[in-house]
């Protein structure tokens, strides 16, 4: 069975600064995807960003980058330049390419102090 | 676009009492999702439909049941609420088939309390 483990349950960086994410995964499949969703307050799951197993380079969207090592089973989210709106509770999860789950890792609340 | 939405956003319930929970999305997805959240742990799959017309059970499906009653509208039921269904629950869509290229929207969840 597949699993996810989110290692941090809380995380703080100053606002400005960076702050990673660490997410690791277990699975014998070769076709995934994984995802890294955020959900502040307000309860909405937005999707921060993606990355298909398939690919070697790395997502990237504006500020948030990942670390993505296969062979490891390891994909960490990079916050760069954290802002204030940032702070919320971070959920990695992962995809097979076979089936309707998503699986979810119990999350990483990010604090922003200012 | 509204997008995915839920109701009602709360609800309370005694134990043994039932109710539906309400879930429509406007994206003319064909594969809808509910979920449930509970504390220290992320989201785990109750029922999935991936197409009108089709329900299937995901991790956690016992004390529930489904409906997808058209291709916007996908239904959650407890027939007889236990404390132990207290928990978030999310709605989800996704635009067709089981490939995680077909990224989940997210309704904004419904709090639930069974005393």
């Amino acid at each position: 069975a597949q699993t996810v483990t989110q290692s941090q349950p809380e995380m703080s960086v100053q606002e400005a600064e960076t702050v990673t994410l660490s997410c690791t995964y277990d699975t014998s499949e070769s076709d995934y995807y994984l995802f890294w969703y955020k959900q502040p307050p307000s309860r909405q799951m937005i999707l921060v960003i993606r990355q298909e197993a398939y690919k070697q380079q790395n997502a990237t969207e504006n500020r948030f980058s990942v670390n993505f090592q296969k062979a490891a089973k390891s994909f960490s989210l990079k916050i760069s330049d954290s802002q204030l709106g940032d702070a919320a509770m971070y959920f990695c999860a992962f995809h097979m390419d076979s089936n309707y789950q998503l699986i979810w890792g119990a999350g990483t609340k990010l604090i922003i102090k200012p | 676009n509204a997008g995915v939405t839920q109701t009602p956003k709360f609800q309370v319930l005694k134990t043994g009492q039932s109710m539906t929970l309400q879930c429509a999305q406007d994206m003319n997805h064909n594969s809808m999702y509910w979920y449930r959240q509970d504390p220290g742990m992320g989201l785990r799959l109750i029922y999935y439909s991936a197409s009108e017309g089709t329900t299937d059970k995901g991790e956690v499906p016992n004390g529930y049941n489904v409906s997808r009653l058209n291709k916007r509208e996908f239904s959650l039921r407890l027939e007889s609420a236990a404390p132990s269904q207290t928990s978030v629950y999310f709605c989800a869509s996704s635009e067709a088939g089981a490939s995680g290229r077909n990224e989940q929207f997210f309704g904004p969840g419904t709090r639930l309390t069974v005393l």
